[in-house]
């Protein structure tokens, strides 16, 4: 199963764009990267997934490069109510094996 | 769409009875199912993978016998936490996944043991 590393704290102001980061280097070919959110006491919420190049939805962006070796999420303009812990999890959508989570990037949003 | 249904959100209990927690997929049919845990401050732990109709695959150093799951149908998955001491205080996460979907989670169960 691959790996995936993300800085473990960020911080941002209210309006910016925050972009995550995820190193997953040994990602394998049938591999997706899907990103999800977790407030606390909540189960986590998907956000985006994607393959290859850029998939955007109507909260997210994700950039991946030709080499699929580490992946972006960009949230446009966050919020207070985007404070939250950002999970990065790569595996085969198409199989039964279940994602595993890493340590995820907590996102704090201040005025 | 893609809705997964936990209860209770919460539930306290008193050490040496059984708990169980129920997850179902409100809106489609789930060919596997999973259960996590997760303590404060925590990433979320795998600890199952059930598939209807058949025995759950546990992970490593999570006991079977302590933490029954039953996946009678392609809606709803239950963990019995049997014998519950304090140590097994925890968030309790479910998930479900058809072919070719992201997992969707339930909103967790916080389990207390007195």
């Amino acid at each position: 199963l691959a790996k995936t590393t993300q800085p473990i704290s960020m911080d941002s102001y209210e309006g910016q764009e925050v972009n995550i980061t995820c190193s997953h280097n040994n990602i394998a070919t049938n591999d997706y990267i899907t990103w999800y959110q977790q407030f606390p006491s909540q189960g986590p919420r998907f956000i985006i997934q994607g393959y290859k190049t850029k998939v955007t939805n109507e909260v997210a962006s994700l950039f991946i490069p030709a080499d699929r070796k580490s992946s972006t999420l960009s949230l446009p303009r966050v919020s207070l109510s985007d404070t939250a812990v950002y999970y990065c999890l790569v595996g085969d959508s198409n199989s039964g094996y279940a994602l595993n989570f890493g340590k995820g990037t907590s996102l704090l949003v201040t005025p | 769409g893609a809705v997964v249904s936990q209860h209770p959100s919460w539930v306290i209990c008193k050490s040496g009875t059984s708990v169980k927690i129920e997850c179902r997929s409100l809106d489609f049919q789930a060919t596997t199912m999973f259960w996590y845990r997760q303590f404060p401050k925590q990433s979320l732990m795998l600890m199952a993978t059930s598939n209807e109709g058949s025995k759950a695959t546990y992970e490593q150093g999570v006991e079977k016998d302590k933490f029954l799951i039953n996946h009678a149908s392609l809606t709803l998955s239950t963990l019995t936490v049997t014998s519950a001491h304090p140590e097994d205080s925890s968030f309790y996460i479910c998930s479900a996944r058809t072919l070719s979907s992201p997992l969707h989670f339930g909103n967790g169960t916080r389990l207390t043991v007195t």
